[in-house]
């Protein structure tokens, strides 16, 4: 079956402009994560839905970022007032229950590049 | 604090090398450990889990609760190994903590 996948593939905008990434999850998968991969940072946690809830939104790295998941499906992560420090690869995962041993499957992530 | 850390950023082996790329843990509690790869122009993957004490690829990892440790070990490493290698620790339901990974580079 299909993968996660997410778009645009790439981003690019203007410093204080809204973008908004997507995200679809393997079907079935009711645990979505999106995290955010720096040069050099690794990849940092930023929210997790179970279903449509966020039970965790810890590392959200500002109010400027925010995320809602639809029909237990698609995802979107929104950044509003995009600064330069935004860019980054966005990566989206999906596990079947969110379970600590689930694997992770990862989509092909976002490449955002603010101007 | 529950932390990840490969403390190399860059491994480069020669092929044939035995490998060992180092991950080291902070966590009180019974950890889930993972290793995820990212080879070129790929999305990020699986490669092993503690839990299952499995060989993928020709790598084992084994925890170390008393050092905190879950290196990742191949005895003869392949070109087609370069990658991005990342350790990750699941403290507990739904929660990641990825380390900033290390790139090996096999050489010819």
């Amino acid at each position: 079956g299909a993968g996660v996948s997410q778009s645009p593939s790439n981003k690019v905008t203007e410093k204080g402009k809204d973008v908004e990434l997507r995200c679809d999850p393997i079907s079935g998968h009711t645990a979505l994560y999106w995290y955010r991969q720096s040069l050099g940072q690794g990849l940092e946690f930023l929210i997790y839905f179970q279903g449509n809830s966020a039970p965790d939104k810890s590392g959200l790295p500002s109010d400027r970022f925010s995320a809602e998941r639809t029909g237990g499906s698609v995802s979107t992560l929104t950044i509003q007032r995009t600064q330069q420090e935004d860019s980054a690869v966005y990566l989206c995962a999906s596990s079947l229950t969110g379970g600590r041993t689930d694997t992770q499957y990862f989509g092909p992530g976002t490449r955002l590049t603010v101007l | 604090a529950q932390r990840v850390t490969q403390p190399e950023k860059l491994l480069s082996v020669f092929k044939g090398a035995p490998v060992e790329l180092k991950c080291n843990y902070s966590y009180s509690g019974s950890p889930e450990l993972f290793w995820y790869v990212q080879y070129s122009r790929q999305r990020l993957q699986l490669l092993l889990r503690h839990i299952s004490r499995e060989s993928i690829k020709g790598f084992t990892a084994d925890l170390n609760k008393g050092e905190t440790s879950f290196h990742l070990k191949k005895p003869f490493a392949q070109e087609e190994d370069s990658a991005m290698y990342y350790c990750a620790l699941s403290p507990g339901t739904y929660k990641y903590i990825f380390g900033t990974g290390t790139r090996l580079k096999v050489l010819a």
